[in-house]
């Protein structure tokens, strides 16, 4: 298995609504990336998870949680969204931090209604 | 200042056409990444290069480490080739490039 799987591809929340965003990879990856890109934008980095730690954290509001339950998962609370916050969540892996071999998967479409 | 610099911005050309985009990188970096995203997609990995070239199909990246350039070049561009070319060079985080966006016209 060579993918990072990302669910759901599609998600569109009110502003009140609590959500979580899923990815999951099983490739032995020990660093995993959460990444927001917004139209005609590069990806900004989020959060970095090494070992199942969170290593780094762009400054993001706290209406964004992370979890790394274990080495395979990472996921991504959402709670009390902002119209703004819409954007394609990417997530990505690779073998360890600093390291090369990165593989994203194929995003979530989140819309803040 | 970017860590990476894309050029150009976007791009139109005529099936069949050959096509070039560039990427210049200031920080020290042991490898480059050009990727591809679709409209709405995701991000797929293209190449990832430390020296010298790589073709895989009609897709050809080259890289100057000295120079700090690399450019991904396209022969007889088609328009399923039409996405975003990103450059990027891994090191704690991903410092992407501002991409290229390529529109190919049958």
């Amino acid at each position: 298995d060579t993918e990072v799987t990302q669910t759901p591809k599609h998600l569109v929340m009110g502003m009140t609504n609590k959500k979580s965003l899923k990815c999951e990879q099983h490739m032995g990856h020990r660093a995993m990336y959460w990444y927001k890109q917004k139209a005609k934008k590069p990806p900004e980095l989020m959060f970095v998870y090494s070992y199942e730690k969170l290593s780094i954290n762009e400054s993001v509001p706290s209406r964004f949680s992370p979890e790394c339950p274990n080495s395979s998962l990472l996921n991504l609370h959402l709670h009390a969204l902002q119209p703004e916050d819409s954007a394609l969540y990417l997530c990505a892996s690779s073998p360890a931090v600093p390291n090369y071999g990165y593989t994203f998967g194929s995003g979530t479409r989140l819309t803040v209604v | 200042k970017n860590e990476v610099e894309q050029s150009p911005q976007n791009l139109t050309a005529q099936e069949g056409e050959f096509i070039t985009i560039n990427c210049s990188y200031s920080v020290g970096i042991s490898a480059l990444h050009w990727l591809q995203q679709h409209p709405g997609g995701g991000i797929v990995s293209l190449f990832m290069l430390s020296s010298g070239k790589k073709k895989h199909g009609r897709l050809i990246a080259t890289i100057n480490i000295q120079e700090k350039h690399s450019s991904l070049h396209i022969t007889a561009s088609h328009p399923r080739d039409s996405a975003v070319y990103i450059c990027a060079v891994p090191g704690n985080q991903f410092y992407f490039g501002t991409g290229t966006s390529l529109t190919v016209i049958p």
